[in-house]
């Protein structure tokens, strides 16, 4: 099992609807958790950070993390084509050891 | 980016040639990051840095050197450079306390 699993997509949304990115782990003892946005040709841009369980809001953007089941999410309210991009889960595993899925592709379609 | 500056941002050379990367931050940050990217694969860590002169490797370290003579700048040398490490890499600082990191622009190195 990867220790990092998101579905490669493309995730297809219409303008307005909303996103749902999704990401499993297998280490139980991860500690913190991270949503990065990159968009083709550039660098990873923090997106949100979530420590807790639960929900945490950031704008349009929640993340959502449920340690028992061992995931966490990303919502994307009333998407834009600007949301358009690659967004990375990533996770704090150990001392300073942060471990990044391979990332999900968002096409938000006008 | 973060105060965080990567250069060259695109390079081409020969196998076997020696190549080095330079990350240069103002932000002050004790850890420094170097990671490649490639498809299919998403980032991996390279090797980090605790401090000056104090360095750690990450998972896809063989082939690689670092070296932090400066809080500011961090170092990635590629001694011998293979087309294996063709590939993207990234910079990135901070990550003290749980906190998240901060990339660098990137440099986009080809090895022919």
């Amino acid at each position: 099992q990867k220790e990092v699993e998101q579905n490669s997509g493309p995730l297809s949304v219409p303008e307005g609807a909303i996103a749902s990115l999704n990401c499993t782990y297998s280490d139980r003892g991860s500690q913190s958790f991270f949503w990065y946005r990159q968009y083709s040709g550039k660098s990873p841009e923090l997106i949100m950070f979530i420590y807790s369980n639960g929900d945490k809001e950031d704008g349009r953007f929640t993340a959502q993390l449920n340690k028992a089941s061992q995931y966490v999410s990303l919502l994307i309210r009333d998407s834009q084509p600007s949301d358009s991009a690659t967004y990375l889960c990533a996770l704090l595993r150990g001392y300073q050891k942060v471990t990044f899925g391979t990332g999900t592709k968002l096409q938000v379609i006008p | 980016d973060a105060g965080i500056t990567q250069s060259p941002r695109h390079k081409v050379t020969e196998t076997g040639t020696p190549v080095t990367l330079r990350c240069h931050q103002t932000e002050n940050h004790r850890y420094m990051y170097w990671y490649r990217q490639d498809p299919g694969h998403g980032l991996r860590l390279i090797h980090y840095s605790y401090g000056v002169k104090d360095t750690d490797k990450g998972e896809v370290s063989d082939g690689y050197s670092v070296s932090r003579s400066k809080t500011e700048d961090f170092l990635l040398t590629l001694e011998s450079a293979t087309s294996s490490q063709t590939s993207v890499y990234f910079c990135a600082i901070g990550g003290e306390g749980n906190q998240p990191q901060h990339f660098g622009d990137g440099t986009r190195l080809s090895i022919l």
